[in-house]
């Protein structure tokens, strides 16, 4: 149980280009996702918490206009990158919690999409 | 400031034990995981410890000592798939989970 689907797995785009990148909790109920960015051989860096139905919180330095979030289901959070550009390329990963999270519940990532800007 | 240490590179034999450090400086606590993450791969629940002591997982165990703000991770029986990073992440006092930046642990036969 417990599964969360990222798409794409990877994408090749042109600077200047958007791209959207889908989380799905397939088997269970998402009330909050999270967006990582991961650039090589660094830890995950938080870029934003979306809420089910409100508008995300973005962690400082992360630019809302740039990286759109959208969580309108309990399912499904979209991340956007808009005008992208060669410094965009990295690993973006999310993860999500459940609708009746324990203090012990591990968070559920998705594969990962991995982003390279032309 | 909060701050999460854990070393950045261990590298151990195939069939041996290894012991990954963590330390950590955090507003409050809440618990600290362990996740293993492959190359190119999102990471993976490993284990989680709130209260001091041994939590044991089968090849893999992790330890926490709340008064030393210091926890590790061993890893038994070591085979070439556990070849891996190894995050360590702290809940703090506001529940957001604080990441150290990795170990990455290279099996060698």
């Amino acid at each position: 149980g417990a599964v969360v689907s990222q798409h794409p797995s990877w994408v090749i785009c042109k600077s200047g280009t958007s791209v959207k990148i889908e989380c799905r909790s397939l088997d269970f109920q998402a009330t909050t996702m999270f967006w990582y960015r991961q650039f090589p051989k660094q830890s995950l860096m938080l870029m934003a918490t979306s809420n089910e139905g409100s508008k995300a919180t973005y962690e400082q330095g992360v630019e809302k206009d740039k990286f759109l979030i959208n969580h309108a289901s309990l399912t499904l959070s979209t991340l956007t990158v808009t005008s992208a550009h060669p410094e965009d390329s990295s690993f973006y990963i999310c993860s999500a919690r459940g609708i009746t999270p324990s203090e012990s519940s591990p968070l559920h990532f998705g594969n990962g999409t991995r982003l390279t800007v032309t | 400031g909060q701050n999460i240490d854990q070393p950045t590179e261990m590298t151990a034999t195939e069939g041996a034990i290894v012991q990954i450090n963590c330390t950590y400086q955090t507003s409050g606590f809440n618990g600290l995981f362990w996740y293993q993450q492959h190359a190119g791969e999102a990471p993976t629940f490993l284990s989680y410890n709130v209260l001091d002591g041994l939590e044991e997982k089968g090849r893999f165990s992790s330890f926490l000592s709340r008064s030393k703000g210091y926890s590790y991770l061993l890893l038994k029986e070591l085979q070439m798939k556990d070849s891996a990073s190894y995050l360590c992440a702290v809940k703090d006092s506001n529940y957001q989970l604080i990441w150290g930046a990795g170990t990455k642990l290279i099996i060698k036969p």
